[in-house]
């Protein structure tokens, strides 16, 4: 089955930098979304972009997406140290009910 | 409005013992219901879903099962328990138009030892 894959793994920014985090899927999708974990915690929807939108935003977030490339990006704007975390991006089976998500990228924001 | 319920948080079991984990989904009817397990540092993995009562998908074979029967109501089970079932459970839901966006409840944490 298809999965998106982040990279990178693992992100250490200072607080106020910017930090993006990259999404790449094998195959076919009608969307990507993005979800935050917080440690221990369940997941929390950020963003869902559709397959003919190219960009979207939500407050200091921007999601890109290039199905040519079969990726997407997350950037988060002036970061602060409430956004450390674990970012997954997640695709769809198209036409069905399963989401599919990637390992996720670790953001430590350092105050 | 919706809210999602998930118990325990905590649960430590020797290996052979049995398993029931419960999720309830308040305020929304006929949702489209999940599990996912999460290794430690890791993705999600998809382990059942269920579009209605009775109508149980699996994704992964294994030694779990899933039975939903209650239209807000989500059961994971296990008869013998293995180390290898150690991990993150969560449960989540969706549903209506925007079916894709999923609703996730707070998690249990399996150890089997």
């Amino acid at each position: 089955s298809q999965q998106g894959e982040e990279d990178p793994q693992a992100l250490s920014i200072q607080e106020g930098e910017n930090a993006t985090m990259n999404c790449s899927y094998k195959t076919s999708i009608n969307n990507l979304q993005w979800y935050r974990q917080n440690s221990g915690r369940g997941l929390v929807h950020l963003i869902l972009i559709r397959s003919n939108e190219r960009e979207k935003h939500s407050g200091r977030l921007r999601v890109t997406l290039d199905t040519s490339k079969k990726s997407s990006s997350l950037l988060i704007t002036a970061s602060r140290a409430a956004d450390t975390a674990s970012y997954f991006c997640a695709t769809d089976d198209t036409g069905g009910f399963k989401t599919i998500f990637g390992a996720g990228t670790r953001l430590f924001v350092k105050a | 409005s919706q809210t999602i319920h998930q118990w325990p948080a905590t649960l430590v079991q020797p290996v052979g013992s049995p398993l029931s984990l419960e999720c309830t989904v308040e305020g929304t009817s006929n949702p489209n219901l999940y599990w996912y397990r999460q290794a430690a540092g890791r993705g999600l993995q998809l382990l059942f879903y269920s579009v209605g009562i009775g109508q149980i998908s699996s994704e992964v074979p294994q030694n779990l099962s899933a039975s939903r029967p209650q239209d807000r109501q989500f059961i994971l089970s296990s008869k013998k328990l293995l180390l290898s079932d150690s991990g993150f459970y969560l449960c989540a839901w969706s549903v209506g138009v925007e079916y894709e966006k999923l609703f996730f409840g707070s998690g249990t944490q399996l150890s089997v030892l």
